[in-house]
């Protein structure tokens, strides 16, 4: 199936610091989801984002999907930005349900 | 609002005992999912349903069945829980798979631990 690696794994920042979280992806996508777990567990979709570039408040991701790569990037990073990050992808080509694969995910902490 | 519901947000079992995770989902979305989390794994997908009484195994499937009678609830079964199942379990749905909006929903977990 396909693979999905996160980079960094963990990040600490200072409040106020931008950040780029990195996604790759082996093979070609039809879905790629961006998520944030809270420290209480809930996971919020931030980016439906198979290609190309959105953005939204301080957040903002890009998709190069012919190099197979996303990037997420956090601009004056708050505390309450502070979680995991989570990329998920569903291969293109046949029925995927909507069926997701999540990478390992990236731990960010922002101090105060 | 979107809203996923998971009846526990903390279980804890005997080894051996039979559990039952159940979540139930107001948007009247076709897809349903469990999903389970463990430290350095991410999520990895244990079983989808995108009808009623239909499902399919995901990528761990053993140990765990599912059942799903109506549209806007979808169960997790552990038959003989292990120590190995101590995990945070999460729910999610979606709309159906050709929309443009294809947006994954998630409850709030269930962290079950066995004893």
């Amino acid at each position: 199936g396909i693979q999905v690696e996160q980079s960094p794994p963990d990040l600490i920042l200072q409040e106020g610091a931008n950040s780029t979280l990195r996604c790759n992806f082996s093979d070609s996508v039809n879905n790629l989801q961006w998520f944030h777990q809270n420290p209480w567990g809930q996971l919020i979709n931030l980016f439906y984002i198979p290609s190309g570039t959105k953005q939204n408040g301080r957040l903002s991701a890009t998709t190069v999907a012919t190099e197979r790569y996303s990037l997420l990037y956090i601009s004056s990073s708050q505390t309450t930005d502070s979680g995991v990050y989570f990329c998920a992808v569903s291969s293109a080509g046949g029925t995927s349900y909507g069926k997701l694969t999540f990478g390992q995910g990236t731990i960010l902490t922002v101090h105060p | 609002d979107v809203k996923v519901t998971q009846s526990s947000r903390y279980l804890v079992k005997r080894t051996g005992e039979k559990v039952f995770l159940e979540c139930v989902q107001d948007m009247d979305h076709e897809n349903m999912f469990w999903y389970r989390q463990d430290p350095g794994l991410g999520l990895r997908l244990i079983y989808f349903s995108y009808d009623v009484k239909m499902k399919e195994k995901g990528d761990i499937p053993e140990g765990y069945s599912v059942s799903r009678e109506k549209k806007e609830r979808f169960s997790l079964i552990l038959e003989s829980a292990s120590t190995n199942q101590t995990s945070m379990y999460l729910c999610a749905s979606s709309p159906p798979d050709l929309l443009i909006f294809e947006k994954l929903f998630f409850g709030s977990g269930t962290q079950l631990s066995v004893l």
